[in-house]
């Protein structure tokens, strides 16, 4: 298993870009969520998805969308890129209980190894 | 809504003291329970996780943590600390009943000293 996946590992945008994150998991978990983490505000929620089709805002979504078409994918888009935007983004996943199968480890996450955005 | 408090945002120790970092979460019901570690330079990992049962859990690399439901608090411990524990902790916490996100503290980062 490559557990999950986050490209680009480093990117650089113009205030106003757009760009899209990708994440990828290959363990069929149903959550799936994105993180920035800022230094002394630790790991605020951006947006999660309990399953395909299925999104949900976390804590500071603004100006940031994502869909999840597939249960091994859930891409984060930036709009239009802002200074305020620059930061270390997660991406994790995990099983989740809604689905009330029994024996698995529900909720523990499985992280990304991140990708540092600069926005100029 | 739910939301986790970690207070100390920056402990420095010197290597073999005793550590306790402290968790407080606030959600009426029945939650899971985590604390993780990130290494500097790296992604976060599981340290430890309560579920059920014993509310003593332990985790890797000799920590511990103990839950006290009627405290809402989390604590996570280690006896003897060494300087490779250097890293940033993070508590966090998810409601079982339902398809909930999971939320994290802010974090406490952790320095030992040589």
């Amino acid at each position: 298993n490559a557990g999950v996946t986050q490209t680009p590992k480093f990117q650089v945008l113009k205030t106003g870009q757009s760009m899209t994150l990708q994440c990828a998991q290959d363990m069929n978990h149903e959550y799936m969520s994105w993180y920035r983490q800022d230094p002394g505000m630790g790991l605020r929620l951006i947006h999660y998805s309990v399953g395909a089709g299925i999104t949900d805002q976390g804590e500071v979504p603004n100006g940031y969308n994502v869909s999840r078409s597939t249960t091994e994918d859930f891409p984060l888009r930036l709009l239009s890129a802002a200074p305020s935007q620059t930061s270390v983004y997660f991406c994790a996943s995990s099983y989740s209980n809604w689905l009330g199968r029994p024996g698995k480890d529900y909720n523990e996450q499985f992280f990304g190894p991140g990708t540092r955005l600069t926005v100029l | 809504a739910q939301s986790v408090s970690q207070h100390n945002h920056h402990v420095i120790l010197s290597e073999a003291a005793s550590l306790e970092l402290g968790c407080n979460y606030s959600y009426g019901g029945t939650v899971n329970l985590f604390w993780y570690v990130q290494y500097p330079g790296q992604h976060l990992q599981l340290l430890l996780k309560y579920f059920s049962g014993d509310p003593l859990v332990k985790g890797i690399k000799g920590f511990e943590a103990e839950f006290i439901k009627s405290k809402f608090s989390f604590n996570l411990r280690k006896p003897s600390v060494q300087w490779s524990d250097t890293a940033e902790y993070f508590c966090a916490v998810t409601p079982i009943s339902s398809a909930s996100k999971i939320i994290f503290g802010s974090g406490t980062r952790l320095s030992i000293r040589p």
